[in-house]
C-alpha cells in the first residue's frame, strides 16, 4: 500500500501571500489530520477532517483553514503569510478502529511540506 | 494541557537502556508514543490505553501509571537505530472526539 504523500515537499512563500498544502491519505483512511511541526513548539494540532468534515480543530488562527475531498484528500490552506509560519506541515491519516477503543486510532504521517516564509 | 516529556534530550552509548517520561496534570484515557528520525516523518510504536497492559515493541516497551498520569518509554540494550526524537500523545477523557495532545519530544542520540 503507498503510504500518505504531501505536496508539494518544499515551498518558499512572501509574507502576505497564501499558500495551499496537498495531502492525500493511506487508501481506505478516512481521517486526515493537520500538523505544524517547529523546533520550539513540537508538533502542533492545526485540525482533523472525516469524511468531508471537521471533527476536530487546534488552537490556530482563522488564516489556517482545511477541506477534505469525497476521495479522502485533504487540502490546508494559510492566508496572508506571516513569518512565523515557517515550518514542516505534517499530515496524518488513520483508519477508524486500529487503537482498540474509543481514542485515535493509529496516525500514519506524510513526509511533510516544508513551508518557508520569507 | 501539553504533556511534560521528560529528559528533553539523553546522549547514550549503544546497548545502554533509557527511559522516557510523559507525565500530564489531567486524568488521561490514552497514551501513544511516536517516534521521529531526523528528516522523516513521525511513525507509531505503540498506544497505551487506560487499564490496559504494558505493551511491546521489539526492545522498546511502555507503561501506563494511571495514578501518576504518567506514561514512561523504555528503550533497552539500545541500537543505533533507535535515534531520534520521542513524542507522546496524550488523550483525555473529557476531550471532544479524543483529540490527541503532543509532548515538545525528547532528543535521543545513540553513540556508537
Amino acid at each position: 500500500k503507498a503510504g500518505v504523500t504531501q505536496t508539494p515537499r518544499y515551498l518558499i512563500k512572501t509574507r502576505g501571500q497564501q499558500v495551499t498544502l496537498s495531502c492525500s491519505p493511506i487508501s481506505g483512511h478516512r481521517s486526515v489530520s493537520w500538523y505544524q511541526q517547529t523546533p520550539g513548539q513540537g508538533l502542533q494540532f492545526l485540525f482533523e477532517y472525516f469524511s468531508e468534515t471537521q471533527r476536530n480543530k487546534g488552537n490556530f488562527p482563522g488564516r489556517f483553514s482545511g477541506r477534505q475531498f469525497s476521495n479522502s484528500r485533504s487540502e490546508m490552506n494559510v492566508s496572508t503569510l506571516e513569518l512565523g509560519d515557517s515550518a514542516l506541515y505534517l499530515c496524518a491519516s488513520s483508519f477508524p478502529g486500529t487503537s482498540g477503543g474509543p481514542s485515535p486510532d493509529t496516525q500514519y504521517f506524510g513526509p511533510g511540506t516544508r513551508l518557508t516564509v520569507l | 494541557q501539553q504533556p511534560v516529556q521528560s529528559p528533553q534530550a539523553v546522549i547514550l552509548r549503544e546497548g545502554e537502556d533509557a527511559v522516557i517520561n510523559c507525565s500530564s496534570s489531567k486524568a488521561l484515557y490514552s497514551v501513544h508514543w511516536y517516534r521521529q528520525k531526523h528528516g522523516e516523518a513521525p511513525v507509531f510504536l505503540m498506544i497505551l490505553l487506560k487499564g490496559g497492559e504494558q505493551k511491546g515493541h521489539e526492545k522498546i516497551s511502555a507503561s501506563f501509571n494511571e495514578k501518576k498520569q504518567q506514561s514512561s518509554l523504555y528503550l533497552t540494550a539500545s541500537q543505533l537505530s533507535y535515534s531520534g526524537t520521542y513524542f507522546c500523545g496524550t488523550v483525555r477523557p473529557m476531550d471532544s472526539n479524543y483529540q490527541l495532545i503532543w509532548g515538545a519530544g525528547t532528543k535521543l542520540i545513540i553513540k556508537p
